[in-house]
């Protein structure tokens, strides 16, 4: 597609329910980044996905959190039995393989966590 | 490990006036530094990079940022604001041996009719 796509645009969940954000990248770019912003702050690192390698999974906050990706294809952030902390917009990111071209973002997704 | 400050939580600048965003980092080895900017209820949309060569770089919608080793700075810099520049704007670090890039709290720009 021309962009990075992600859906859904806004969740509202139950605090202990489980949910899943999908993540489409820009065909052809082979790096898939998840960060996470909390409402007044900086965005914080989750995931990162390059081609078929082993993810860097150092950003994920807890073992809740989890994600998957199938190549160079959707990613999927699945957040289990959520908290009121996890009320955040979490943005997806893809880029060419060398990071020098810089990240083109997805919009995000806002999740509330009622 | 790498970290990224951006003094300023927020900037307020008349329109027509030069603006300047500061962001310093810290990273061993040669940086490669970003700046995006995020409109209300938009995902961040990349302005301009550093990898190297000219330390002045230019970029997106009349904005350009100068690298300053001694400094360990990149501010963002544009000579003539426009009241369509008020944004949240971020500087991102990378060092060479990383793949993910480290971001900033955020400054938001204000410029005032």
């Amino acid at each position: 597609g021309a962009g990075v796509s992600q859906s859904p645009s806004n969740k509202v969940t139950e605090k202990g329910k489980d949910v899943e954000l999908r993540c489409d990248p820009i065909s052809g770019h082979t790096a898939l980044y998840w960060y996470r912003q909390r409402l007044g702050q900086g965005l914080e690192f989750l995931i990162y996905f390059q081609g078929n390698s082993a993810p860097d999974k150092s950003g994920l906050p807890s073992d809740r959190f989890s994600a998957e990706r199938t190549g160079e294809s959707v990613s999927t952030l699945t957040i289990q039995r959520t908290q009121q902390e996890d009320s955040a917009v979490y943005l997806c990111a893809s880029t060419r393989e060398t990071a020098n071209y810089g990240y083109t973002f997805g919009s995000g997704t806002r999740l509330t966590v009622v | 490990a790498q970290s990224v400050a951006q003094p300023e939580d927020q900037v307020n600048v008349a329109e027509g006036n030069p603006l300047t965003v500061k962001c310093t980092y810290s990273v061993s080895g040669n940086p490669y530094l970003f700046w995006y900017v995020q409109y209300p209820n938009r995902g961040l949309q990349f302005l301009l990079k550093y990898i190297t060569g000219d330390n002045l770089v230019k970029g997106s919608y009349g904005f350009e940022a100068e690298f300053n080793k001694s400094q360990t700075s990149f501010h963002l810099k544009k000579p003539s604001a426009l009241v369509s520049d008020s944004a949240l704007y971020f500087c991102a670090v990378r060092p060479g041996s990383a793949r993910q890039l480290t971001f900033g709290s955020g400054t938001q720009l204000t410029v005032l009719p």
